[in-house]
């Protein structure tokens, strides 16, 4: 059965360094999403992205985060300068259409130190 | 603000009982609805999702029930196993026009035990 990865499971990162979180959705899903989940805290969603750009973003998502498709596989999250309070669980998740389930990974650990 | 919000926080059950958790939503407007399981620091998994025109699915021994005139939902666990030990997620989709966006509730934590 198809499923989403995330690469890696578990980051520890300075803060103010850069890190770059991947993911590669189900195949032929054509959205895709970043979210993030502070233990213990509610599953946040920071931003959907469809044909190449960037169709709906949370107020989390701020200039410090980006996301990229680089290739016909991956999807990427990059924050460019880390800060304490970036520390969660972050998961993305990819969806055949908008509105249909959307399947996540298993998400990647992010600590900042 | 849309919102979702769920009970009990947390509970514990015994092997083999019944429980219902319960959930409250304020998305508007509604395109649908969504239970998740998610287990400790694992990504969740969907379990049923129900639009406005359906009152009750099920998958397995997971029973969600959907009363959009009240906005409330519930999910049912009948015959409860050790596996069923996790967080339960509400959440609910606003339209297309809206975004799509997803709401989350902030989960049941399910206890199950011998």
């Amino acid at each position: 059965e198809p499923e989403v990865t995330q690469t890696p499971s578990h980051q520890v990162t300075q803060m103010g360094q850069e890190v770059i979180l991947r993911c590669v959705p189900i195949s032929n899903h054509l959205y895709f999403y970043w979210y993030r989940q502070i233990l213990g805290q509610k599953v946040e969603f920071l931003v959907s992205f469809y044909n190449n750009e960037i169709s709906e973003k949370s107020e989390i998502f701020d200039d410090q985060f980006s996301v990229e498709r680089p290739d016909g596989s991956n999807f990427t999250l990059k924050i460019r300068s880390t800060k304490l309070e970036d520390s969660a669980m972050y998961f993305c998740a990819s969806s055949l259409e908008t509105g249909n389930e959307q399947f996540f990974g298993p998400g990647t650990r992010l600590t900042v130190l | 603000k849309n919102q979702v919000e769920q009970s009990p926080q947390s509970l514990i059950i015994l092997e083999g009982k019944n429980c219902t958790l319960q959930c409250n939503y304020t998305v508007s407007p509604f395109s649908n609805l969504r239970w998740y399981k998610q287990d400790t620091g694992r990504g969740p998994v969907s379990l049923t999702i129900m639009t406005f025109s359906e009152n009750t699915k099920s998958n397995g021994r997971y029973t969600a029930t959907l009363d959009a005139d009240t906005k409330q939902s519930s999910l049912h666990i009948t015959a409860s196993q050790l596996s069923d030990s996790a967080s339960y997620i509400c959440v609910v989709s606003a339209t297309r026009a809206a975004g799509n966006k997803l709401t989350f509730g902030g989960g049941t934590r399910v206890l199950v035990k011998p």
